[in-house]
């Protein structure tokens, strides 16, 4: 059965600092990996996708995961936080041959002046 | 291109009474799926729907009811409201299993609140 793990519920930075949300996901087959951002009171946007080819994913905003399989992980990062950034952030799983999205919990950001 | 459209996007209830969550999208996408959002517990899938006519329960099914007889539409139904309803709702689409790499595309939810 396939799984998400998002390591820490929120994390906080000060504008202009490096962030780094956490996922690991638990997969029998090679899976695609996504991320979603979820500002307040709306629905869920995608910023990046991991399918096949290149490992370093580029998104939207100015984010980027990397999908490692030997440690099963897909983080995001962005250099420098932006006050925009503050949002939830949810990293998802599917498996090859299904719709079927599995979400993580969740990680809050915020950004600190 | 409105994309996925949920309504209404606010609603409040009393316990027993019933309801349904209208989810529409105009992508022509095979796949349809209803989750619900609680803090803590990220998005969890309450049905789904491969295409017109098919259905299935996700995760935490009970209490609610789909049906998918157009390709566009993908109503949720609670049948005899709970508190434990109370939940952000989220319906989703996306172009179905033969491009599985493609996301799912999201409505902006509806906000239920159960008393």
């Amino acid at each position: 059965a396939q799984s998400v793990t998002q390591l820490g519920s929120h994390v906080s930075v000060s504008e202009g600092a490096l962030v780094l949300l956490r996922c690991n996901y638990s997969s029998s087959v090679p899976p695609y990996l996504f991320w979603y951002v979820q500002y307040p009171n709306q629905g869920l946007q995608l910023l990046l996708k991991y399918t096949t080819g290149a490992t370093l994913v580029k998104g939207i905003n100015g984010f980027e995961a990397e999908f490692k399989k030997s440690e099963t992980s897909f983080h995001l990062t962005k250099p420098s936080a932006h006050m925009s950034d503050a949002a939830e952030y949810f990293c998802a799983v599917r498996g090859y041959n299904t719709d079927k999205l599995i979400f993580g919990t969740g990680t809050r950001l915020q950004v600190f002046p | 291109n409105a994309g996925v459209t949920q309504t209404p996007k606010f609603q409040v209830l009393k316990t027993g009474q019933s309801m349904t969550l209208q989810c529409a999208q105009d992508m022509n996408h095979e796949y349809m799926s209803w989750y619900r959002q609680d803090p803590g517990m990220g998005l969890r899938l309450i049905h789904y729907s491969v295409g017109a006519g098919i259905t299935d329960q996700g995760e935490v099914p009970n209490g609610y009811n789909v049906s998918r007889s157009t390709t566009e539409d993908f109503p949720l139904r609670l049948l005899s409201a709970a508190p434990s309803q109370t939940s952000v709702y989220f319906c989703a689409s996306s172009p179905g299993t033969a491009n599985s790499n493609q996301p799912q595309h999201f409505g902006d939810g509806t906000r239920l609140s159960i008393l």
